[in-house]
């Protein structure tokens, strides 16, 4: 089965940039998701289909693929931006999706 | 306001059965995709299922079929995640989430609105 590497934690400061990475094999020829959860909520969608943006998400938070590695960017990194962001894939030959293991990023 | 509300924690026996559910409002329930997740501290995220409401088509993760089952009830706008027989490893978080479907011509295949979670506890 397919899977997703993700760092455990990124540290970055108030107003900082975050880069968060997805790793998997040509993840660059797959739609790829983001997803953010809070302590005790449900996640929220932040990223869809490598880069698109939901209603409602700043657009402080883009994304990007290619060959082997997705990656999220948060730019101007506030303080509610702290959470567990997870990536996945849909694989459209099982109808299965993917969740990478999260990454937790700190606010310092 | 589209919403997926779920049924409250629970706490069981193994070998005990088990249905928990998830009811969709503000939107079409019938034809649009609804997934099952489970979250646990040492697995992360495990995709389990989905089901399409409107004439019950059913996939499941290799990992959970044969364990658990999934149906929906157009009448209650509801799907439900059901064992018959539970297990300790079963203790877990639980979310339904939608899959986005068809938008301007498009079919997305992310998750998204989610239930907020169903603890059980075995």
């Amino acid at each position: 089965s397919y899977v997703l590497t993700q760092p455990p934690s990124v540290s970055v400061a108030p107003g900082e940039t975050a880069r968060i990475t997805c790793g998997g094999d040509n993840i660059g020829n797959k739609n790829v998701n983001w997803y953010q959860q809070k302590p005790g909520q449900a996640p929220v969608v932040v990223v869809h289909d490598d880069g698109d943006r939901p209603s409602g998400i700043p657009e402080r938070f883009s994304g990007s693929n290619s060959r082997n590695t997705a990656t999220l960017t948060v730019s101007g990194v506030e303080a509610g931006d702290e959470a567990d962001y997870y990536c996945q894939i849909w694989d459209g030959s099982s109808d299965q999706y993917v969740f990478g293991p999260g990454t937790q990023v700190i606010v310092l | 306001e589209v919403k997926l509300v779920q049924s409250g924690a629970e706490v069981k026996e193994p070998g005990d059965s088990l249905k928990i559910s998830c009811k969709g409002t503000g939107y079409d329930f019938s034809n649009n995709w609804i997934g099952w997740v489970r979250q646990t501290p040492g697995k992360g995220f495990e995709w389990i299922g989905i089901i399409f409401p409107g004439h019950s088509e059913t996939r499941y993760s290799p990992s959970f079929k044969g364990h658990v089952t999934i149906t929906a009830d157009r009448s209650f706008s509801t799907t439900y995640l059901h064992w018959t027989s539970l297990q300790a490893s079963d203790s877990a978080l639980y979310f339904c989430a939608r899959r986005r479907g068809l938008d301007t011509g498009t079919f997305y295949f992310y998750l998204d609105v989610w239930g907020q979670g169903t603890a059980v506890t075995v």
